[in-house]
């Protein structure tokens, strides 16, 4: 079966803390999302791997196909990075699973 | 380029009614993809569009759902009838190229069935 399990559920940190968010998947894949769903609701794409490691600003994304684990991180985190994260995963030709999310919270 | 566009944002219809979602995928991008999301399951794909092609409807629930690409900016989920358990975000994203490639999401809309 394919599943995609996440960690934590929840996660509160005080800002400038590095945080560090977990995906985990059964089997092999095509490719793996890390998206953002701010408290308004809107979501947004933050990187697409397959392999290796990826950087935009703050956030780091990384993917280790043989341990088939993703991770996602944030330096010097920000209240304004309060949000759910949510991994998905694309296993090979079939539609996108998601994980059920990480509530981040930052505290000034 | 104004994202992805949907309308409504907000719908509150009563059960057996009809409801349309609409979406307008970035300009250009091949692929448009139908999500539902809900407290108890979290998000789902719906069905996904190729080239206005409906390509995986697997996920669509039950045959009170449908929806159509009839043209390259354009697409409807349609509810009918509509009943409660349909409350939910749906939420329509496009990317270009490939199903893999990132997905550029919607604002969604918030569907109260009562």
């Amino acid at each position: 079966k394919n599943e995609v399990e996440q960690s934590p559920q929840n996660l509160t940190a005080q800002e400038g803390e590095f945080i560090t968010i977990n995906c985990s998947y059964s089997v092999g894949i095509s490719a793996l999302h890390w998206l953002q769903q701010h408290p308004g609701g809107g979501i947004v794409s933050l990187f697409m791997l397959s392999s290796g490691k990826k950087k935009h600003g703050r956030l780091i994304a990384t993917i280790n196909i043989q341990e088939k684990h993703s991770s996602l991180h944030i330096t010097a985190s920000h209240p304004r990075d309060s949000a759910v994260y949510i991994c998905a995963v694309l296993f090979g030709n079939e539609k996108l699973t998601f994980g059920t999310g990480t509530r981040l919270t930052i505290i000034p | 380029d104004a994202g992805v566009i949907q309308s409504p944002r907000h719908e509150v219809t009563e059960m057996g009614q009809e409801v349309t979602l609409r979406c307008k995928p970035i300009s250009g991008h091949d692929y448009l993809f139908w999500y539902r999301q809900t407290m108890m399951r979290g998000l789902e794909l719906l069905i996904y569009f190729n080239n206005n092609v409906p390509i995986d409807d697997s996920g669509m629930p039950e045959d009170r759902f449908s929806a159509k690409m009839p043209n390259a900016s354009f697409s409807t989920l349609k509810i009918q009838p509509s009943e409660p358990r349909d409350s939910a975000v749906y939420f329509c994203a496009s990317s270009l190229g490939s199903r893999a490639d990132t997905q550029y999401f919607g604002p969604g809309t918030r569907l109260t069935v009562l």
